[in-house]
């Protein structure tokens, strides 16, 4: 089974921009979540989507949307880039079912994302 | 405010020797708790989780990890410590009721030759 992929791996926007980032979940997989990765901060959840819907949502502005398409695959958006937006943007994806994470997440390798 | 913590940012250990690296948890309920891996420039992989039942679970490469209620706490251990466990280790928990992960700030494991 192919594993999770995001595009593109690497970006360079400057300040103002807007960016968009794609993940492919694995096969029959219909939870898609979203965390940022930063030295300073860790690791931070933007939100999570089942079945196109948003279930879950972090304390990120409003800058920071996400969508998911009948097929799984999900992209987030940033608009407004800030130089602090720099930050490894890791996409998961699980079969998603029932109440809570009781099923493990699969990691992408993630989009570095510079901000100038 | 549910939280996970692992006090130690970096752990050395000689190759051969037993690891442990430490994740204590205050989340409401009965958690579930996981370990990830990161190896440079990629994402996260799973190694181990804790649902419900026995309190020593058994994960992937060896990696082993209690759960312990009265400490709140999920130390991950291993036996026997390879140079290719070296990497970035995570503890996450997610509260019941949601769907997202509550990370731990990551243990650097450096195992020596």
């Amino acid at each position: 089974k192919a594993g999770v992929t995001q595009t593109p791996r690497y970006l360079i926007k400057t300040r103002g921009q807007q960016v968009t980032l794609s993940c492919s979940p694995i096969s029959g997989h219909r939870s898609v979540s979203w965390y940022q990765q930063t030295p300073g901060q860790g690791l931070q959840f933007l939100f999570e989507y089942f079945s196109e819907t948003q279930r879950n949502k972090g304390n990120f502005p409003g800058r920071f949307s996400g969508r998911q398409f009948s097929n799984s695959r999900s992209e987030m958006n940033v608009s407004t880039l800030e130089l602090g937006d720099s930050a490894l943007y890791l996409c998961a994806s699980s079969l998603g079912a029932g109440t809570s994470l009781v099923n493990e997440q699969f990691f992408g390798p993630g989009t570095r994302l510079t901000v100038l | 405010a549910q939280s996970v913590a692992q006090p130690e940012d970096q752990v050395n250990v000689a190759e051969g020797n037993p690891l442990t690296v430490k994740c204590t948890y205050s989340v409401s309920g009965n958690p579930y708790l996981f370990w990830y891996v990161q190896y440079p420039n990629r994402g996260l992989q799973f190694l181990l989780k804790y649902i419900t039942g026995d309190n020593l679970v058994k994960g992937s490469y060896g990696f082993e990890a209690e759960f312990n209620k009265s400490q709140t706490s999920f130390h991950l251990k291993k036996p026997s410590a390879l140079v290719s466990d070296s990497a970035l280790y995570f503890c996450a928990v997610p509260p019941r009721g949601t769907y997202k992960y509550i990370f731990g700030t990551g243990t650097r494991l450096k195992v020596l030759a």
